[in-house]
């Protein structure tokens, strides 16, 4: 069965750093979305994209986050300037065609922690 | 503002039915889903209701009620690998892909 993919599973980053979380979608979707969830807390929405543009993002989703297809199959999140606070688990999903009503899969998530 | 409650913790028997109730109020409303999640996995989808009435599918069930503002997942013959946490996600409008999340239901299945 096709899967959402994630790398890495783990990423460790000093305040300040620059980090790019990445994300290869299921491969005849066409909606892709970033999640975060701080541990113990709920999953909160961060941002959708489509058609090499982004179609929605949330107050989270401040100057400090971009997203990125760069080519075909790779969809990546960046955060520029890490905070303590965005540590998280970090989940990309995609859906075929535009929720809702279609599922939204999930990928196996890349935990950041900011120290 | 958009609000989604669901109890926090569940315990029940192997074998037995357990029901996790969700109640949310938001701006909006063009769907309401289950998710499954596993600790420290990602979650997976289990249901999607739009339209009031139940939808069954194998041992899990879905319920809505639009004009409450409810839904409840069904869970039957639970097994110990049932144990996890079932997120309530809603959409709040048409014209949105964004899903919003309660804090999730932990459910513990014992022997």
């Amino acid at each position: 069965e096709p899967e959402v993919t994630q790398t890495p599973s783990h990423q460790v980053t000093q305040m300040g750093q620059e980090v790019i979380l990445r994300c290869v979608p299921i491969s005849n979707h066409l909606y892709f979305y970033w999640y975060r969830q701080i541990l113990g807390q709920k999953v909160e929405f961060l941002v959708s994209f489509y058609n090499n543009e982004i179609s929605e993002k949330s107050e989270i989703f401040d100057d400090q986050f971009s997203v990125e297809r760069p080519d075909g199959s790779n969809f990546t999140l960046k955060i520029r300037s890490t905070k303590l606070e965005d540590s998280a688990m970090y989940f990309c999903a995609s859906s075929e065609v535009e929720a809702p009503g279609d599922e939204q899969y999930f990928g196996p998530g890349t935990r950041l922690t900011v120290t | 503002g958009q609000n989604i409650d669901q109890p926090t913790e569940m315990t029940a028997t192997e074998g037995a039915i357990v029901q996790i109730n969700c109640t949310y109020q938001t701006s909006g409303f063009n769907g309401l889903f289950w998710y499954q999640q596993h600790a420290g996995e990602a979650p997976t989808f289990l249901s999607y209701n739009v339209l009031d009435g139940l939808e069954e599918k194998g041992r899990f069930s879905s319920f809505l009620s639009r004009s409450k503002g409810y839904s409840y997942l069904l869970l039957k013959e639970l097994q110990m690998k049932d144990s996890a946490s079932y997120l309530c996600a809603v959409s709040p409008s048409y014209n949105t892909d964004k899903l919003i999340f309660g804090t999730g239901t932990r459910l513990q299945v014992f022997p």
